[in-house]
């Protein structure tokens, strides 16, 4: 079945630098790679999506990069702000079914 | 306002006995999903129904039970065979056609606590 491995678990950076998670599948169907935050005791919330006829997507200071052939896909966040402080999901999307990375937890320090 | 609901937010349960959470949505999607979240671990599906009246089994379906009798309700019962059921439970749904894959939208979570 598909899995989705996510690095770091955990990550701090300086409020202003840039941080990068990055995650690897491994079913080559797979067609739709959303990243999700989720902030403490709530439930994730999108913040950024793409599908496999693309390779980058941006939103404003985040964006998402997949390498098809490498199978993996990374969030770059820029300018990072203390309310940008949570856990990121990346997941996998076949059959209609999201396969979860194992998250990571950010942390901005101002 | 258009939404996913999950009630209750905190539920406590004596070993040996089932529970069942409550899950619906007014967005008029035809997927709905279970997930269970540990401490510092991925979410991990527990069941899926792409359509009323059907469903399946995700990666860690023992020990749990569901029912989609309504297209707006996904109720998970959490029965007793379930050896470690303390966890955070999420509900998911999405427009779910095969083979369009869209933006999940998850409700707020249900903490169940066995005492």
């Amino acid at each position: 079945g598909e899995n989705v491995e996510q690095h770091p678990s955990t990550l701090s950076v300086q409020e202003g630098d840039s941080a990068v998670i990055k995650c690897t599948y491994s079913d080559s169907a797979s067609n739709y790679f959303p990243w999700y935050k989720q902030e403490l005791g709530k439930g994730p919330q999108l913040i950024i999506d793409i599908r496999s006829n693309v390779g980058e997507k941006k939103d404003q200071r985040i964006a998402v990069t997949l390498n098809k052939t490498a199978k993996h896909f990374s969030l770059h966040i820029t300018e990072t702000q203390p309310e940008d402080s949570a856990v990121y999901f990346c997941a996998a999307s076949i059959g209609g079914k999201l396969i979860f990375g194992q998250g990571t937890e950010l942390s901005v320090k101002p | 306002d258009g939404g996913i609901t999950q009630s209750p937010k905190y539920l406590f349960r004596k070993e040996g006995q089932n529970v069942t959470l409550s899950c619906e949505q007014n967005l008029n999607h035809d997927a709905m999903y279970w997930y269970r979240q540990d401490p510092g671990q991925g979410l991990r599906l527990i069941y899926y129904s792409q359509i009323v009246n059907d469903f399946q089994k995700g990666d860690i379906a023992e020990g749990y039970s569901v029912s989609r009798e309504k297209k707006e309700s996904f109720p998970l019962t959490v029965t007793s065979a379930q050896k470690n059921p303390t966890a955070f439970y999420l509900c998911a749904s999405s427009i779910g056609h095969e083979g369009m894959n869209t933006e999940a939208f998850f409700g707020q979570g249900t903490r169940l606590t066995v005492v």
